[in-house]
Formats: structure tokens, C-alpha cells, sequence
């Protein structure tokens, strides 16, 4: 079964450092997410993608933030300073059609573990 | 505002019990509901994806019911498996307007141990 994939698995960087979060999305998928989750807490959103370009943001994608689909294949997350409070699992998600108007399945990746010391 | 709440907040329960988790939510205009299994340290899994129209929806052991008049779901869990120790999540979309938290509004999640 094709599985959403997301690398590294475990991130440790030094506050104000620069990181880039990867993912692999299903490859005939259109729809591109970036989730987060604290320890303990609940999956918040962060950003949707599709068609090269943001369709939804929240408000915890402030300019810190920016993702992007660099070729075919990759979509990125790029934290650009990062903050104590940025420590997190990230998930990427991918579906074939945008989940909050149809009912399509959501695949999500295995996460991403962001330390930020 | 939108909001999705789950209770319990946990629950313990013996190998080869049922159980019923809750989701309530307050998400307007409504779109859909899911319920995802979230393994300790892994991505949530989808489970069933469920529009107004249906009341109800199983996926092997899982049996999703669904009250759009009331905004109520819930999740039965039937002859319950010591692998459905887990995070179950209830994320409802709204169509549009979904605030600050986009338009995927997750709850808290209900976390399931079953013992042996």
C-alpha cells in the first residue's frame, strides 16, 4: 500500500537555527498538509498545498514558516528560526482531493520528532 | 467557535470487552467527520470518514455512528484487541470558516488501553 514518508525521523537543532522538515506525499495525491504536535497535546494544522501554492493556513504559520514542493516528488517544511517552542512531532499528510469538502481518505506520514535545545 | 470534544479522556478496559468513545462538536457549516487511530509516537490512521447524510459506518471492528441534529459520534469498539491500545482522535471539517485552526478541527482524543 503507498505510504506517506517523512525524514529525519528525529530532528535535534539549536535555538535560532534553521530546519527543513521532508516529506514524500502519496505520488497521485494533489492535496499536501503540515501538522504538529506537542507532546501530550492535540494534532493542530498548520498549512495546506495544492497546486503549488498555500490553500489554508493557521495561525501558527506565521513567517517563521514556509513549506514548498521543490520537484515532483518532495514538500517540504522549513522552520526559519527555530524556538524553544517549536519542539514537536510534524506530520505531513497527503489526499487525493481536499478532505474538508470531500471525503477522500487522509494518509499521514510517521512524523518527524523536532528537538529544539 | 468551532470545538471538537472528546470524552473520556481515557479509558482502560479487559481484552475482548466492547467499548464507546464520544465525540461532540460544535463545527459550523459542518462538512464531515473522521475518526483516526493514533499509535503512541506514529500518524494518526484513518478509520471512517462519515458526511451528514450517514448514520453510521463500520470498518471491521469499528462502528462509527453519527447524529448530525444532536452533533454527536461516537466509536464502538467491539471484542477489543490488546493492538487497539491507541489514541483515538475525532476530527470534524467544516466546509469553510473554520477559524484559526483551519478548517480540520481535531479533539483531544481519547486515549484506549486494553489490558490482557
Amino acid at each position: 500500500e503507498p505510504e506517506v514518508t517523512q525524514t529525519p525521523s528525529h530532528q535535534v537543532t539549536q535555538m535560532g537555527q534553521e530546519v527543513i522538515l521532508r516529506c514524500v506525499p502519496i505520488s497521485n495525491h494533489l492535496y499536501f498538509y503540515w501538522y504538529r504536535q506537542i507532546l501530550g497535546q492535540k494534532v493542530e494544522f498548520l498549512v495546506s498545498f495544492y497546486n503549488n501554492e498555500i490553500s489554508e493556513k493557521s495561525e501558527i504559520f506565521d513567517d517563521q514558516f514556509s513549506v514548498e514542493r521543490p520537484d515532483g516528488s518532495n514538500f517540504t517544511l522549513k522552520i526559519r528560526s527555530t524556538k524553544l517552542e517549536d519542539s514537536a512531532m510534524y506530520f505531513c499528510a497527503s489526499s487525493p482531493t481536499g478532505v474538508t469538502l470531500f471525503t477522500d481518505t487522509q494518509y499521514f506520514g510517521p512524523g518527524t520528532r523536532l528537538t529544539v535545545l | 467557535k468551532n470545538q471538537v470534544e472528546q470524552s473520556p479522556q481515557s479509558l482502560i478496559i479487559l481484552e475482548g470487552k466492547n467499548c464507546t468513545l464520544q465525540c461532540n462538536y460544535t463545527v459550523s457549516p459542518f462538512s464531515n467527520l473522521r475518526w483516526y487511530k493514533q499509535d503512541t509516537g506514529r500518524g494518526p490512521v484513518s478509520l471512517t470518514i462519515m458526511t451528514f447524510s450517514e448514520n453510521t459506518k463500520s470498518n471491521g471492528r469499528y462502528t462509527a455512528t453519527l447524529d448530525a441534529d444532536t452533533k454527536q459520534s461516537s466509536l464502538h469498539i467491539t471484542a477489543s484487541q490488546l493492538s487497539d491500545s491507541a489514541s483515538y482522535i475525532c476530527v470534524v471539517s467544516a466546509a469553510w470558516g473554520g477559524g484559526s485552526q483551519g478548517n480540520l478541527i481535531f479533539g483531544k482524543g481519547t486515549k484506549l488501553s486494553v489490558k490482557p
